[in-house]
């Protein structure tokens, strides 16, 4: 079992929509996850970072965490075409290490 | 600042041959990464180094050599490359403490024929 499990999707959600995105993972001693999105052909790009349980809101984006749920989610708040990409989850495994889920990926219909 | 770079972008083998992978950032990060990313695998790690002069084994080490050079740079050497070692291979940094927020290099794409 991987330690962090991702809807393998793909999503597909109309421009203007909410898209939510899941993760969960296996590791109690997680304490930091992330949100990561990764366009066709680029390297990983860091949207979201949360260390505490609830929500926390950057722009269009919210991560909301779980520690008791084990689970991690992600909206996105009136999805554009430019949303489109692959999404990474990630937790800390132990010192240094980071575990990442295969990623959803996220169609926006115009 | 350049953040973490990567050479080469692309790179064809044949079965046996061998190539190291170059990293270096200029962010003052303790600790660097080296994973690969396959279809539908997620990134995995290969190597990782938490600090300049340290080394350790990740979820995939096997045909995989690394060197921390000095605190900027970390590569990456297949000795006899395989077939099954045709990814991308992603280079990441981060500062050392409780953040963990890694940054990620362009990437290289291996082909082994």
């Amino acid at each position: 079992q991987k330690e962090v499990e991702q809807n393998s999707g793909p999503l597909s959600v109309p421009e203007g929509a909410i898209a939510s995105l899941n993760c969960t993972y296996s590791d109690r001693g997680s304490q930091s996850f992330f949100w990561y999105r990764q366009y066709s052909g680029k390297s990983p790009e860091l949207i979201m970072s949360i260390y505490s349980n609830g929500d926390k809101e950057d722009g269009r984006f919210t991560a909301q965490l779980n520690k008791a749920s084990q689970y991690v989610s992600l909206l996105i708040r009136d999805s554009q075409p430019s949303d489109s990409a692959t999404y990474l989850c990630a937790a800390t495994s132990n010192d240094y290490k980071l575990s990442f889920g295969a990623g959803t990926t996220v169609t926006v219909r115009a | 600042n350049a953040g973490v770079t990567q050479t080469p972008k692309f790179q064809v083998l044949k079965t046996g041959q061998s190539m190291t992978l170059q990293c270096a950032q200029d962010m003052n990060h303790n600790s660097m990464y080296w994973y690969r990313q396959d279809p539908g695998m997620g990134l995995r790690l290969i190597y990782y180094s938490a600090s300049e002069g340290t080394t350790d084994k990740g979820e995939v080490p096997n045909g995989y050599n690394v060197s921390r050079l000095n605190k900027r740079e970390f590569s990456l050497r297949l000795e006899s490359a395989a077939p099954s070692q045709t990814s991308v291979y992603f280079c990441a940094s981060t500062t050392s403490g409780s953040i963990y927020e890694q940054f990620f290099g362009p990437g290289t794409r291996l082909t082994v024929l």
